[in-house]
């Protein structure tokens, strides 16, 4: 069945460093979603990427989505403490749409103040 | 979001034990979803309905089953609960398919532990 991998699985970093979580799926993604679970909470939607090539911004976050619509990333820069957490990609099936995301493993972020 | 509500917050149960987890939500969403979170294992779908009268199962339903009482009540029971289902549920929800209607919004948790 379809897999997205995410890697790393844990990050700790300094606050001011930055940050980089990637997203590879083994079939073509019509769209791919990042979300945000911070500690003791649940996951809470950040951003939605469409196009084959996008980049989105977010003020320090920097999301891309692949050409070939496979992969994706997220990139923190100048990490806060306020960054900590997991951040999830989940990925929508481009054929045979049954609607439904299919969650990467996660990437937990530690940012040592 | 307060507008998806999930009981009980934390369960303790034995093994053989029939439990049942409730989800509801205010946001008018036609789309339910039943995940389990495990470390290091991301979240996993366990049922999905995209109506009152479409169930469907997810890639672990294995254990698990469902019923959606209403568009705004989805239910998951465990019929004879074991170790390893011990775990951090989640109940989502979305509107329906296509650009940010498919955006899902998660209530806070179920932290079930099986003895």
């Amino acid at each position: 069945g379809q897999q997205v991998m995410q890697i790393p699985q844990y990050q700790h970093v300094q606050e001011g460093e930055d940050f980089t979580t990637y997203c590879n799926s083994s079939t073509t993604l019509s769209n791919i979603q990042w979300y945000k679970q911070r500690p003791g909470g649940h996951p809470v939607f950040l951003i939605q990427l469409v196009k084959s090539g996008e980049v989105k911004k977010q003020k320090r976050l920097t999301f891309q989505f692949g050409e070939a619509k496979k992969n994706s990333s997220l990139h923190i820069t100048a990490t806060q403490t306020t960054d900590v957490g997991t951040y999830f990609c989940a990925g929508k099936r481009q054929s045979g749409n049954t609607g439904k995301l299919i969650f990467g493993q996660g990437t937990t972020l530690q940012v040592k103040p | 979001d307060a507008d998806v509500t999930q009981t009980p917050r934390n369960r303790i149960t034995k093994t053989g034990k029939r439990i049942m987890l409730e989800c509801s939500q205010t946001k008018g969403h036609d789309r339910m979803y039943w995940y389990r979170q495990d470390p290091g294992l991301g979240l996993r779908l366990i049922y999905y309905s995209f109506d009152v009268k479409d169930i469907n199962k997810g890639e672990i339903s294995d254990g698990y089953s469902v019923s959606r009482q209403a568009q705004a009540k989805f239910s998951l029971s465990l019929e004879s609960a074991i170790p390893n289902q011990t775990a951090l549920y989640f109940c989502a929800t979305s509107e329906t398919s296509g650009g940010a209607r498919e955006t899902q919004y998660f209530g806070p948790g179920t932290r079930l532990l099986v003895l």
